[in-house]
């Protein structure tokens, strides 16, 4: 088990261009997540998954992004039309959901600088 | 609408002694707390957690205490190590409901 794997580490975009972001979680997890954090501030809900289903989203999401997960394993987030508010890292994080304490194992993030 | 507070940007202890990292909340309905420590270019990983239920959980050398009434949690580490040096967040969630982070406190461990 190589833990939760998360490509490309860093991306450098120009405003309005699209970019998508990848994370394999851990295999056996069914839970996957994705957060983002800013300087300064401590990672911030967007999205979870339960399987192939999305089951919450933050209002930080807004519809420029859009995340899936087809099979129930990896999952993409795409930003598209990037503004430069959207620098930040974007961390993904799974977990086998069980009752209890929701320990979440996270990957290194995907660092996107929006120019 | 910061649910969970940690208004200790940085701290500095010397190695040996113990880190005390504080943290406040203010949504009553949480029912877990964890701790998390990052390291540079590293995602944050899980250290210890508390149930609701308890005030008191300790692995090794890190001990969390939980203060319902006062709605506080604290992370004591001792004796404190350099490769301790670190952010550490705290974190908590309702049943079923996303974990919710605080900013973070960087706690450097002086040789």
């Amino acid at each position: 088990d190589t833990g939760v794997s998360q490509n490309p580490r860093h991306k450098i975009t120009k405003r309005g261009q699209n970019v998508t972001f990848r994370c394999d979680p851990i295999s056996e997890h069914n839970r996957l997540y994705w957060y983002r954090q800013t300087l300064g501030q401590g990672p911030e809900f967007l999205t979870y998954f339960q399987n192939e289903a999305q089951l919450e989203k933050s209002r930080l999401l807004s519809d420029r992004f859009s995340a899936e997960r087809p099979k129930g394993s990896f999952s993409t987030l795409e930003i598209q039309r990037t503004e430069q508010g959207d620098s930040a890292m974007y961390l993904c994080a799974s977990t086998l959901g069980t009752a209890g304490a929701n320990v979440l194992t996270f990957g290194a993030g995907s660092r996107l600088t929006v120019l | 609408d910061q649910q969970v507070k940690q208004n200790s940007p940085s701290l500095s202890v010397q190695e040996g002694r113990i880190s005390i990292l504080n943290c406040d909340y203010t949504n009553s309905m949480f029912d877990y707390f964890l701790w998390y420590k990052k390291y540079p270019a590293e995602g944050p990983t899980f250290l210890i957690s508390i149930s609701s239920i308890k005030d008191k959980n300790e692995d090794g050398r890190f001990t969390v205490f939980l203060n319902k009434s006062a709605k506080h949690l604290s992370l004591h580490i001792v004796p404190s190590q350099p490769g301790d040096s670190a952010v550490y967040f705290c974190a908590a969630h309702a049943r079923n409901t996303p974990l919710v982070f605080g900013k973070g406190t960087r706690l450097s461990v002086i040789a």
